[in-house]
């Protein structure tokens, strides 16, 4: 099946410092992929929508300069958190769908394993 | 907009018992509706989904759910409940076309005790 990546799976950083989250699709070209985060024992919230080449579109309240994210291709997107604080904690997920035309069924989306970001 | 309520963010069964988790929409449009189910410290994988046609949908693990549009419901259901099931459901609500953005509901987190 459709199998999508995150790297790393879990980082500690200090107060401060900048931090990136790849999200990969690896067998399939994702057109569309999402970044959600999860605050222990609670549900995804959506922060952003990336489509390859093109600027994302942030959910409201989502602070764009400090959530950083490009989809520089049809593998590949990243999260930087910049200047993260202890309130940047949280478990980051991201999803990837494609198109119709792959045969990867276009409603799908497809789940990284997530990664566990803890700032100091 | 599009919403999610998911009746009882615990829920605790006995193994081979009957499991029933409670999902409710509001939609303006038809909507693609969804089960997923995340274990701890993992991402989510996709039990079953919703989109056309039959309403009764067979997903893995031997879990069905029925899209009842009267009811504007959609509930998870599992005849016999194994140890294996003990995890976070949550219910998702997706708009046809554009980008197929998702909504999550609260989640429901399943007890399976001997």
């Amino acid at each position: 099946g459709a199998v999508v990546s995150q790297h790393p799976s879990w980082v500690i950083c200090k107060s401060g410092t900048s931090v990136k989250i790849e999200c990969r699709s690896l067998d399939f070209q994702a057109t569309t992929m999402f970044w959600y985060r999860q605050f222990p024992k609670q549900s995804l919230m959506l922060m952003a929508t990336s489509n390859e080449g093109s600027k994302a579109t942030y959910e409201q309240g989502v602070e764009k300069d400090k959530f950083l994210i490009n989809h520089a291709s049809l593998t590949l997107s990243t999260l930087t958190v910049t200047s993260a604080h202890p309130e940047d904690s949280s478990f980051y997920i991201c999803s990837a769908t494609s198109s119709g035309t792959s045969g990867r069924g276009y409603n799908e989306q497809f789940f990284g394993p997530g990664t566990r970001l803890t700032v100091l | 907009a599009q919403s999610v309520t998911q009746l009882g963010s615990h829920v605790s069964v006995s193994e081979g018992a009957l499991v029933l988790l409670r999902c409710n929409y509001s939609s303006s449009v038809p909507p693609y509706l969804f089960w997923y189910v995340q274990y701890p410290n993992q991402g989510l994988q996709l039990l079953l989904k919703y989109t056309t046609g039959a309403t009764l949908v067979k997903g893995i693990n031997g879990f069905e759910a029925e899209f009842k549009k009267s009811e504007t419901s959609f509930h998870l259901t599992k005849p016999s409940a194994h140890m294996s099931d003990a995890a976070e459901y949550f219910c998702a609500v997706s708009v046809p076309g554009g980008y197929n953005k998702l909504i999550f509901g609260a989640g429901t987190r399943l007890a399976v005790h001997p």
